[in-house]
């Protein structure tokens, strides 16, 4: 098992440039969550998912897009990257309302 | 308002020292409440998770209280050693709804030599 996958770790953009970052779930749970997490702040959720297909709004979701075309997957796309998008992304899976299990984090830095 | 604040934000301990780690929320209906540890560029990981009708729970030398009625809980270390240096982040999860998880900004605690 390898849990919550999320790639890329590190990456750096230019504004306006696009990416998307990857999302993986080994663990067969229904429900997936995009945070980013800056200092001095809680972890701030994006979008999430409760099951294939769907998507919903978090507290933060200007500026973000996703998809969950896969149960296994969840997709996070910045169609034109701003430095206030600068911040640590943390993908999570879980059962309904147990544990979250969380990636790795992947590091962006917008220029 | 669902809120969950943490205190202290952060705290230096000599190894060896116990500490303790204050979260208060207002979550409502609360349905349980987790400590995660962050260790520095990883993802939190689940410590202890409490329900409304338990008071307390270990899991090595951590020790989480709650108390539900005044909405409080508490996270002890026991013995600090130099990898609980970590972000203590307290996690409140209302009983309804996918968007459910509530986070504290967390404590940063560091155990010095």
């Amino acid at each position: 098992n390898a849990g919550v996958t999320q790639t890329p770790k590190f990456r750096v953009l230019k504004t306006g440039q696009s990416m998307t970052l990857l999302c993986a779930q080994d663990m067969n749970h229904e429900y997936m969550y995009w945070y980013r997490q800056d200092p001095g702040m809680g972890l701030r959720l994006i979008h999430y998912s409760v099951g294939e297909g769907t998507t919903a709004k978090g507290e933060v979701p200007d500026g973000y897009n996703v998809s969950r075309l896969k149960k296994q997957n969840f997709l996070l796309g910045l169609e034109s990257a701003a430095p206030s998008q600068t911040s640590v992304y943390f993908c999570a899976s879980s059962y309904s309302t147990s544990e979250a299990f969380f990636g790795q984090g992947t590091r962006l830095t917008v220029v | 308002k669902n809120q969950v604040e943490q205190s202290p934000q952060s705290l230096i301990i000599l190894e060896g020292k116990n500490c303790t780690l204050q979260c208060n929320y207002t979550v409502s209906p609360f349905s349980n409440l987790r400590w995660y540890k962050q260790d520095t560029g990883r993802g939190p990981v689940s410590l202890t998770i409490m329900t409304f009708s338990e008071n307390t729970k270990s899991n090595g030398r951590y020790t989480a209280t709650l108390d539900a009625d005044t909405k409080q809980s508490s996270l002890h270390i026991t013995a600090s050693q130099l990898s609980d240096s970590a972000s203590y982040i307290c996690v409140v999860s209302a009983q309804t709804g996918a968007n459910n998880l509530f986070f504290g900004t967390g404590t940063r605690l560091t155990v010095i030599p």
